[in-house]
């Protein structure tokens, strides 16, 4: 079936320290992948999405690049700020499955000043 | 764009009461929605789909007969937790889909509920 795996948090990083959260996956033919972040208290947000291989997605300077030989997604960051401090959510979809997400466990990051 | 409201954001109610849980999509007609539940710490594991005036599609472990959904309208769902029992104390949280062909979701704030 298909499924993510996230690297495990806690993750706890100075401010401006470079920042990479592993995310791999195990789907059959060719899912969108998606990182969304949740802020303490609130929703989950969409930070950045790619929908075919090599595609790069990038938003408020993280990116993560859709790698399909290794079947991974890692989202990255030059430079970490405190307001970066959430849990991050690794996830896929396939569209013939209806729109379903199905989502990793989430790493939690902590950016200390 | 693209708003999802959950109301209530708290709720607490007595073991055997049930409570109703709404979502609402508020500036957009939302196709399809989904709940989720989240434990601390933990991912959001998908409860259910409901497409508008169609049944709700379940998942598989997922009580359909306790946790009822219902999406009446474009921009409406509800989830009623009957028969709540301290061990459905939980993080709910739904989602919107904006037409069929798009595959972004955009997600309710959450319902925190305590079983008492």
């Amino acid at each position: 079936g298909n499924s993510v795996t996230q690297m495990e948090g806690p993750v706890t990083l100075s401010e401006e320290a470079f920042l990479t959260i592993n995310c791999t996956y195990t789907a059959t033919g060719y899912p969108s992948l998606f990182w969304y972040v949740q802020y303490p208290g609130e929703g989950l947000q969409l930070l950045l999405k790619a929908t075919k291989a090599d595609d790069k997605g990038s938003n408020k300077g993280f990116e993560a690049t859709y790698r399909k030989e290794t079947t991974s997604f890692h989202l990255e960051k030059g430079s970490v700020q405190v307001s970066d401090s959430a849990v991050y959510f690794c996830a896929l979809s396939r569209y013939n499955q209806g729109g379903k997400l199905i989502f990793g466990q989430g790493t939690e990051l902590s950016v200390k000043p | 764009g693209a708003v999802v409201s959950q109301h209530p954001s708290r709720v607490i109610c007595k073991s055997g009461t049930s409570v109703k849980i709404e979502c609402r999509s508020l500036d957009f007609q939302a196709t399809t929605m989904f709940w989720y539940r989240q434990f601390p710490k933990q991912s959001l594991m998908l409860m259910a789909t409901s497409n508008e005036g169609s049944k709700a599609t379940y998942e598989q472990g997922v009580e359909k007969d306790k946790f009822l959904i219902n999406h009446a309208s474009l921009t409406l769902s509800t989830l009623t937790v009957t028969s709540a029992h301290p061990e459905d104390s939980s993080f709910y949280i739904c989602s919107a889909r904006r037409g069929y062909s798009s595959y972004e979701q955009y997600f309710g704030p959450g319902t925190r509920l305590t079983v008492t």
